[in-house]
């Protein structure tokens, strides 16, 4: 069965240091993959999406980067984080089209 | 721009009841709709989708109404219980490349016991 890995599950930051947040998926080849982001108590926003590896599409301009340097990894990234960069961050993969995603349990940053 | 957006930022219903959550959508072009619930410190976890050649689809005590005359989505969860408590996201398919799901702004589901 596929099953998708995100970690940390919580990180506390100091403003101006870098991040790096890993994701992983098991069981599955060429998915689609997402990091999307939660503010508390509100919806997610989609920030990057990449098809392949290499391949990586940009959503919303911000601080924030992401690479795929692996078929099932997925790795969002920050130079300098800002303390907007709060917020609970999601990986999800899915494949075809039209399909459901699947979301990791999340990792909540916080930025001070 | 277009997003799906949810007509209920709460919702309070007895144990047992029936619970209706509403979604409206404005990108005509969508052609995959899901519902997610998604509990207090974890991910999103899926529910039930639907297709735009559908109208309606039945899960295990879920119901998914697609309206797309005036753009509406509805989830109706039977029976409400305790363990549906949660934040529950309609999300659309743009219709585009790559499977991007545009998510609405959640509606949070309590049940009184």
């Amino acid at each position: 069965s596929q099953t998708i890995h995100q970690w940390p599950a919580t990180l506390v930051q100091p403003v101006g240091s870098p991040l790096s947040l890993e994701c992983t998926v098991e069981g599955t080849s060429n998915p689609n993959l997402y990091w999307y982001r939660q503010a508390a108590g509100r919806g997610l926003q989609l920030l990057f999406y990449s098809v392949g590896i290499g391949q990586i599409s940009s959503e919303v301009p911000q601080n924030l980067s992401a690479s795929r340097p692996q078929d099932r990894q997925f790795i969002l990234s920050s130079k300098k984080l800002l303390l907007s960069d709060s917020g609970f961050y999601l990986c999800a993969w899915s494949v075809g089209w039209n399909t459901e995603a699947f979301f990791g349990q999340g990792t909540r940053l916080t930025v001070v | 721009g277009e997003s799906v957006g949810l007509h209920l930022p709460t919702l309070s219903v007895q144990e047992g009841d029936n619970s209706i959550i509403n979604c409206a959508y404005s990108n005509s072009a969508s052609d995959y709709f899901i519902w997610y619930k998604q509990e207090s410190g974890k991910g999103p976890q899926f529910i039930i989708d639907i297709r735009s050649n559908m109208d309606k689809r039945q899960g295990q005590r879920v119901t998914v109404l697609l309206n797309k005359t005036v753009k509406h989505l509805s989830l109706q969860i039977a029976a409400t219980q305790p363990g549906d408590s949660a934040v529950y996201f309609c999300a659309e398919n743009r219709g585009n490349a790559g499977n991007m799901l545009t998510f609405g702004g959640g509606t949070r589901l309590m049940v009184k016991p």
